[in-house]
């Protein structure tokens, strides 16, 4: 079975700096995507990337990266020039590739962005 | 493009009650899931829909939950007797491409 875990449970940033939320994931699939969702108050999830498993290059969005390292099961998620918005839980999740693709989430990291 | 519609966004009961929340997917998106988010939790699969098929309920609590999808579009899940423990955010998503999924803003339901 596929798990998702995130050690930070809560992280702070100084608004115009940058963050690093951590997630590791275990899997023996091959086929398999990776995601960082965003979560507001408003409870509605936000996509903010995606990575796929057979892609090597590190997958980025704007102010938002990724450091995919396959080998270590590792995808951590980068925020540059963090700005007040960015305050929110922020879910890594994995996706099997194929017709059973449900989205198994970690536990969540909130950040709190600070004027 | 209209997102994923769902309804009621907050929903109160007491505990033996019955509730049903509702979710329109973005039109032609031929998956559906309902998730349920308890509160500091990631959230976890209930059920998978393939148009109006099931393609994975094995979490679904089949004694007190049940969920439809008539016509492979809306769908409806419904609780039945609802518990205390059922008290969480029910999200609705949708699929049309291969790896992205869509959410709704979701159901907060509180049983007391």
């Amino acid at each position: 079975a596929q798990t998702v875990t995130q050690s930070q449970p809560e992280m702070s940033v100084q608004e115009a700096e940058t963050v690093t939320l951590s997630c590791t994931y275990d899997t023996s699939e091959n086929n398999y995507y990776l995601f960082w969702y965003k979560q507001p108050p408003s409870r509605q999830m936000i996509l903010v990337i995606r990575q796929e498993a057979y892609k090597q290059q590190n997958a980025t969005e704007n102010r938002f990266s990724v450091n995919f390292q396959k080998a270590a099961k590792s995808f951590s998620l980068k925020i540059s020039d963090s700005q007040l918005g960015d305050t929110a839980m922020y879910f890594c999740a994995f996706m099997r590739g194929g017709a059973t693709n449900k989205l198994i989430f970690g536990t969540g990291t909130l950040l709190a962005v600070q004027p | 493009e209209a997102g994923v519609a769902q309804s009621p966004r907050y929903k109160i009961i007491e505990k033996r009650q019955s509730v049903a929340f509702w979710c329109n997917p973005i039109s032609g998106h031929a998956t559906l899931y309902w998730y349920q988010q308890i509160l500091g939790q990631g959230p976890k699969l209930l059920i998978q829909f393939q148009n109006n098929g099931v393609v994975d309920d094995s979490q679904l609590p089949k004694d007190r939950f049940s969920a439809e999808r008539l016509k492979g579009v809306d769908s409806t899940l419904k609780i039945q007797p609802a518990k205390l423990e059922d008290s969480a955010v029910y999200l609705c998503a949708s699929m049309g491409g291969p790896d992205e999924q869509y959410f709704g803003p979701g159901t907060r339901l509180t049983v007391t």
